[in-house]
């Protein structure tokens, strides 16, 4: 079936750089987009999200892009700190999947001193 | 904000024994709740949507027999892994999106480890 997917599982930054996670989906049908942070042994905990009628939207040092001509999806975090060591990953639905969200497969962020 | 709360955190039980996990939203009445599996290193697998006074929906290759799942508030949904064996151990996971329609976001709980030995 169709997937939402990364290509990077770990990304090694130093404090205070800015981070750059990616993700592709396969479904054309996707119409609105959520990045999720989770820390270990712990829910994930909501970023920001993008509906397809947007290509980039800002919250607070974080900006997501979303390219649909080749299905690709974005985040960027801003000076990032120790703090955001955490594994983030990608999700989409579609108006025809009836609210459900599907994960892609998340990208370990390691932010060295 | 929307907290979805889950109980319990962590469980450990013997093969063949059923462990039921609860999972309440705090602040907000959720007519619909998503249960999803976690294994260690892997994504969010989404396994069943929850929905209120009225059977659930699996998805593909989930076995409604084996996961009961009970929505019978508008706060409260649980999830019974019966007969469990050391396959199911894993991080479960419920979610509850607030209002906003399909175009917004899942608030989740903070999972439930289940060990089965």
């Amino acid at each position: 079936g169709e997937s939402v997917g990364l290509h990077l599982p770990t990304l090694s930054v130093q404090e205070g750089d800015n981070s750059i996670i990616n993700c592709a989906y396969s479904n054309s049908a996707s119409d609105y987009f959520i990045w999720y942070k989770q820390e270990s042994g712990k829910g994930p905990q909501f970023i920001i999200d993008i509906r397809s009628n947007m290509d980039k939207r800002q919250g607070q040092r974080v900006t997501v892009l979303l390219n649909k001509t080749v299905k690709h999806l974005s985040l960027q975090i801003a000076a990032t700190q120790p703090g955001d060591s955490a594994v983030y990953f990608c999700a989409e639905s579609s108006t025809d999947s009836w609210g459900k969200l599907q994960f892609g497969a998340g990208t370990q962020v390691v932010v060295t001193p | 904000g929307a907290v979805v709360s889950q109980h319990p955190s962590w469980v450990i039980c013997k093969s063949g024994t059923s462990v039921k996990i609860e999972c309440r939203s705090l602040d907000f009445q959720a007519t619909t709740m998503f249960w999803y599996r976690q294994f260690p290193k892997q994504s969010l697998m989404l396994m069943a949507t929850s929905n209120e006074g009225s059977k659930a929906t699996y998805e593909q290759g989930v076995e409604k027999d084996k996961f009961l799942i009970n929505h019978a508030s508008l706060t409260l949904s649980t999830l019974t892994v019966t007969s469990a064996h050391p396959e199911d151990s894993s991080f479960y996971i419920c979610s509850a999106r607030v209002g906003g329609g399909n175009n917004s976001p899942l608030h989740f709980g903070n999972g439930t480890r289940l060990t089965v030995t």
